[in-house]
């Protein structure tokens, strides 16, 4: 069974500071992998994915996350954090059972982007 | 570009009533996914169809009920709703049912407040 665990439910950073927000999956297949962002009220919105091919994936508002097979993980960064930032992220995996595809979310983080 | 519309978008409810939650999914996307999510949880898959026809369960109590309409929309029926119930409940659509190369696309979700 594939699942993402999310490491560190708040993550405070500065304004202009890297964020790093952690994820590891497990899968008994090559995974494919998704960071999504939930804007407060709001819906979720793909950041980035990771299928196959290149190993580190641009994603949209400068974000970025780097595929490392070696230690099962999928973390998301952005050089330089903005106050617009500040919301709910979610790190997901697609799982494959009886022929059919869902995503499974891990439990998110929560990013907060002080002056 | 046409987008996942949900309806209603808040919607409040007392216990032991019942409610519909509607979806109608981006246009020649034929699988629908319904996600819930608690406040502050990460989304729970509840259940999903392909060509009308239920693909996949989740978590979803028995008191809930969905359905896949011929136009592709669907419906998500709660009964007997318990304070428990409040969440926000997502949907999601895509074509087909293979390896999620893309991600889903998300609507903004319904707010379901049970008072």
């Amino acid at each position: 069974a594939q699942s993402v665990t999310q490491l560190g439910s708040h993550v405070s950073v500065s304004e202009g500071a890297l964020v790093l927000l952690r994820c590891n999956y497990s899968s008994s297949v090559p995974p494919y992998l998704f960071w999504y962002v939930q804007y407060p009220n709001q819906g979720l919105q793909l950041l980035l994915k990771y299928t196959t091919g290149a190993t580190l994936v641009k994603g949209i508002n400068g974000f970025e996350a780097e595929f490392k097979k070696s230690e099962t993980s999928f973390h998301l960064t952005k050089p330089s954090a903005h106050m617009s930032d500040a919301a709910e992220y979610f790190c997901a995996v697609s799982a494959f059972s009886g022929g059919y595809n869902k995503l499974i979310f891990g439990a998110g983080t929560r990013l907060a982007v002080h002056p | 570009a046409a987008g996942v519309i949900q309806s209603p978008r808040h919607l409040i409810k007392e216990k032991r009533e019942t409610a519909t939650l509607k979806c109608y999914p981006i246009p020649r996307h034929d699988t629908v996914y319904w996600y819930q999510q608690g406040p502050g949880q990460d989304p729970q898959f509840l259940i999903s169809f392909y060509e009308k026809m239920q693909s996949d369960k989740g978590s979803i109590p028995d008191r809930f009920s969905a359905q896949q309409f011929s136009d592709y929309h669907s419906e998500l029926n709660m009964s007997s709703l318990e304070l428990g119930d409040s969440a926000l409940y997502f949907c999601a659509s895509r074509p087909g049912t293979g390896m999620i190369n893309y991600g889903y696309t998300f609507g903004s979700g319904t707010r379901l407040t049970v008072v």
